[in-house]
């Protein structure tokens, strides 16, 4: 099966810095790839995501990017907030009937000010 | 995106009950998808429900444990039979829409004693 492995595990930056999480697949016809953002407490959001025909995805401050060949893909966010401060958790979604997501193991951000 | 009500939102149970989670969308689907999610870690999908069949159960997670019902396309349930200390966790059940990607319910916090 799909197994998708994220880091890095924590990641502190200061307000108006970028950040980077990144995450690999191994099942390479996998052909979705959203990020979550789960604040304490709450359930995860979806807050963007790309398919396996698009390299580069951007909406606002965040953006993702996916090399196929390579089999990763990243999350970047620009100008950080203290409210982008979250667990974030990349996901995989490999072929099949089952259509299901397979989670990274999730990097907490911190932003501080 | 899908409008998912889970409800208990938590629970305190005994060792060796049961708990039964639901989860009600607005809209009919055809896979609902149930995660645990344990404290400090990732979303693990336990099974993938389908209307009208039996329930597809990820390694690791087995029927009699966690039996599941799909009685129709806007809703399920989740058990958690014979419960020991070691499955409290946070539930959460989840969807996919096209073009919207999966959402995921408010998910029930569930604490064994």
């Amino acid at each position: 099966g799909e197994n998708v492995e994220q880091h890095p595990s924590t990641l502190s930056v200061q307000e108006g810095d970028s950040a980077v999480i990144k995450c690999t697949y191994s099942d390479s016809a996998s052909n979705y790839f959203p990020w979550y953002k789960q604040e304490l407490g709450k359930r995860p959001q979806l807050i963007i995501d790309i398919r396996s025909n698009v390299g580069e995805k951007k909406d606002q401050r965040i953006a993702v990017t996916l090399n196929k060949t390579a089999k990763h893909f990243s999350l970047h966010i620009t100008e950080t907030q203290p409210e982008d401060s979250a667990v974030y958790f990349c996901a995989a979604r490999g072929t099949g009937t089952a259509s299901k997501l397979t989670f990274g193991t999730g990097t907490r951000l911190q932003v501080t000010l | 995106s899908a409008v998912i009500s889970q409800k208990p939102s938590r629970d305190i149970c005994q060792r060796g009950t049961s708990l039964t989670i639901q989860c009600q969308v607005d809209s009919q689907v055809t896979m609902m998808f149930w995660y645990r999610q344990q404290p400090g870690q990732s979303l693990t999908l336990i099974a993938t429900a389908n209307q009208g069949s039996e329930a597809t159960y990820e390694s690791g997670f087995v029927i009699d444990k966690f039996p599941i019902s799909r009685p129709n396309l806007t809703f399920s349930t989740l058990t958690v039979s014979n419960m020991s200390p070691e499955d409290s966790s946070i539930y959460l059940c989840s969807v996919e829409r096209d073009r919207v990607g999966y959402t995921f319910g408010s998910g029930t916090r569930l604490t064994v004693v």
